[in-house]
């Protein structure tokens, strides 16, 4: 069946500092594949999205690639912000959104 | 345009009773899924709706149930409820059924926080 595993959490970083969620995925075929964020007080929204193997989507500095070989997502951002605190999810749609358990993220100053 | 809404955004219920949360999708959005988001299990695919057919389904007992609406709103339904149906019932639509390989974005609503006593 489908399933997604991703790092767990809670990740506490500093401001500026580089950030990876990593994001591994079960499924047949070629799912599309999303990064979904949880801010505090919010619903839930897209954040990235790829529809295909070697895509990569990239929203607001943040950046996942589609490897179809390690059937991976992973989530990076360069320089984080305090703004980046949040919830954030990875996903698969296969008939239906299949999601990670999420990963709390929190940026100090 | 406004969003997904649902309600009520707060409900309490007791054991053994039953309970339904209703979600108006975007204007012009067709399809309707929905999802149950506990910190145990995280977030949950229950079922999609479009054109008022179910078209998929997660792996729930068949006490969760949904039907939606020619004017797109859906409802779900929870019978016989049991302690482990706390949790926050989110609603999502989009403009139609993801085709396979492809893509449509789903827009959450701000979800429905069921309380089972």
């Amino acid at each position: 069946g489908n399933s997604v595993t991703q790092m767990e959490g809670p990740v506490t970083l500093s401001e500026e500092a580089f950030l990876t969620i990593n994001c591994t995925y079960t499924a047949t075929g070629y799912p599309s594949l999303f990064w979904y964020v949880q801010y505090p007080g919010e619903g839930l929204q897209l954040l990235l999205k790829a529809t295909k193997a070697d895509d990569k989507g990239s929203n607001k500095g943040f950046e996942a690639t589609y490897r179809k070989e390690t059937t991976s997502f992973h989530l990076e951002k360069g320089s984080v912000q305090v703004s980046d605190s949040a919830v954030y999810f990875c996903a698969l749609h296969q008939s239906g959104l299949f999601f990670g358990t999420g990963t709390r993220l929190t940026v100090i100053p | 345009k406004a969003g997904v809404t649902q309600t009520p955004r707060y409900l309490i219920k007791t054991r053994g009773q039953q309970v339904t949360l209703s979600c108006s999708p975007i204007s012009g959005h067709r399809s309707v899924s929905w999802y149950q988001q506990t910190p145990g299990q995280g977030l949950q695919f229950l079922f999609e709706y479009f054109s008022e057919t179910q078209r998929n389904k997660g792996n729930f007992p068949g006490r969760f149930s949904g039907r939606q609406f020619s004017n797109s709103r859906s409802e779900m339904n929870v019978s016989t409820l049991e302690l482990g149906d706390s949790a926050l019932y989110l609603c999502a639509s989009s403009l139609a059924v993801v085709p396979l390989g492809g893509y449509n974005e789903q827009f959450f609503g701000p979800g429905t926080r069921l309380t089972v006593l």
